[in-house]
């Protein structure tokens, strides 16, 4: 069966400091893989998309970025992070377009 | 007007009742409707998965799909307290890449 992996959980970090937060998938091959970020009571932000190795869709210009360098691997970095990027982040995939997703179990990011 | 609308709650409940958890939609070019139930700290877990109109039932979940009224359902019978949680709607439409998603109702169910 598949599974989704992302890490870590929890996450505190200081502004203008740098982020990268790693998410997996185990079990399928060339999955389309997907960041969102939800905000409390405001549902979920599509950020990136990705249907293959090095294929990134940017949803929102914003400080964030994403990169695929492997089939099943997904990262979501900043170069210098913003008061404002403090949210849950979830990463999520799905077999084809038109398919339910999975999502993993999130991280939380604090910026102070 | 949202794509997707749902009521954000809290919905309380008494243990035992039947829950009804709904989303209207303005797209007509929906074809695939998801419910997610989500835990504190956790991400959305796919619960029930349908297309076009009709009724699925797995369990104590039925969920239902109206595409002409443009209204979807999720009733949960015999609720327990495990089943307090965030419930998201999602939808698809055909040949369509996004997922788009309601915003969510919290449901607490009191024993």
């Amino acid at each position: 069966s598949q599974t989704i992996h992302q890490w870590p959980a929890t996450l505190v970090q200081p502004v203008g400091s740098p982020l990268s937060l790693e998410c997996t998938v185990e079990g399928t091959s060339n999955p389309n893989l997907y960041w969102y970020r939800q905000a409390a009571g405001r549902g979920l932000q599509l950020l990136f998309y990705s249907v293959g190795i090095g294929q990134i869709s940017s949803e929102v210009p914003q400080n964030l970025s994403a990169s695929r360098p492997q089939d099943r691997q997904f990262i979501l970095s900043s170069k210098k992070l913003l008061l404002s990027d403090s949210g849950f982040y979830l990463c999520a995939w799905s077999p084809e377009e038109g398919q339910p997703q999975h999502f993993g179990d999130g991280t939380r990011l604090s910026i102070l | 007007q949202k794509e997707v609308e749902q009521d954000p709650g809290p919905l309380s409940v008494p243990e035992g009742a039947i829950v009804s958890l709904n989303c209207t939609y303005s797209n007509s070019a929906f074809q695939y409707f998801m419910w997610y139930r989500q835990y504190s700290r956790k991400g959305p877990e796919l619960l029930m998965y349908t297309y076009s109109s009709g009724n699925k039932e797995d369990g104590r979940f039925t969920a239902q799909v109206d595409k002409s009224s443009k209204y979807i359902s999720l009733f949960i019978r015999d609720s327990q307290p495990s089943d307090s949680a965030t419930y998201l709607c999602a939808m698809i439409n055909t040949g369509g890449f996004k997922t788009i998603f309601g915003a969510g109702t919290r449901l607490f169910v009191k024993a």
